[in-house]
């Protein structure tokens, strides 16, 4: 068990120009969450996946993002044309679903500047 | 709907003197209840969580908290602060009738230690 990984940890990237991010999970969690965390603020929903179904998206994910989960493994979140108010801190989230009150596990994060 | 408030965006104690983070929430359904400590450039890392039972829960570094369904409280305290507290702390609540189990954070707490 090595945790829940992230790529890349920094991304810089010019407004509007498309970036992706990967989340590795811990092996046979079967659930996905991604949240963003701005400066001075707690991490907020994004989405999340059980297995490779995309169950539920937050009204903060406008179109620009797609996330995706094949195979129920690792995932993927993609931001088109970037805006510089995607400047945030995104962090994935493992967890095996066995009942109520599941622990969360979190990756490091991916820091994304847009300029 | 759910909802967290912390009380304090920063906190200063003097090392080996007591720790008392506060959180109170909001929740239509029966929560379940989080801490999470971040350090710098990394993750979050979870310090104790509530889920049903007993009221008052241990967790890692000494951290403990106590839940109060009669005041929405779930205040985070150590006896004795270590230079090696000083980080964010976030409170969470989940719980949903529909199986999405995200969690929603406060806006988090900076705890300072005085040497």
């Amino acid at each position: 068990d090595t945790g829940v990984s992230q790529d890349p940890r920094h991304k810089i990237t010019k407004r509007g120009q498309n970036v992706t991010f990967r989340c590795d999970p811990i092996s046979e969690h079967n659930r996905l969450y991604w949240y963003r965390q701005t400066l001075g603020q707690g991490p907020e929903f994004l989405t999340y996946f059980q297995n490779e179904a995309q169950l539920e998206k937050s009204r903060l994910l406008s179109d620009r993002f797609s996330a995706e989960r094949p195979k129920g493994s690792f995932s993927t979140l993609e931001i088109q044309r970037t805006e510089q108010g995607d400047s945030a801190m995104y962090l994935c989230a493992s967890s095996f679903r066995a009942g109520e009150g599941e622990t969360q596990y979190f990756g490091p994060g991916t820091r994304l500047l847009v300029l | 709907a759910q909802s967290v408030t912390q009380l304090g965006s920063h906190v200063s104690v003097s090392e080996g003197a007591l720790v008392l983070l506060r959180c109170n929430y909001s929740s239509s359904v029966p929560p379940y209840l989080f801490w999470y400590v971040q350090y710098p450039n990394q993750g979050l890392q979870l310090l104790l969580k509530y889920t049903t039972g007993a009221t008052l829960v241990k967790g890692i570094n000494g951290f403990e908290a106590e839940f109060k369904k009669s005041e929405t409280s779930f205040h985070l305290t150590k006896p004795s602060a270590h230079m090696s507290d000083a980080a964010e702390y976030f409170c969470a609540v989940s719980g949903s009738n529909f199986g999405n189990e995200k969690l929603t954070f406060g806006t988090g707490t900076r705890l300072t230690i005085i040497p």
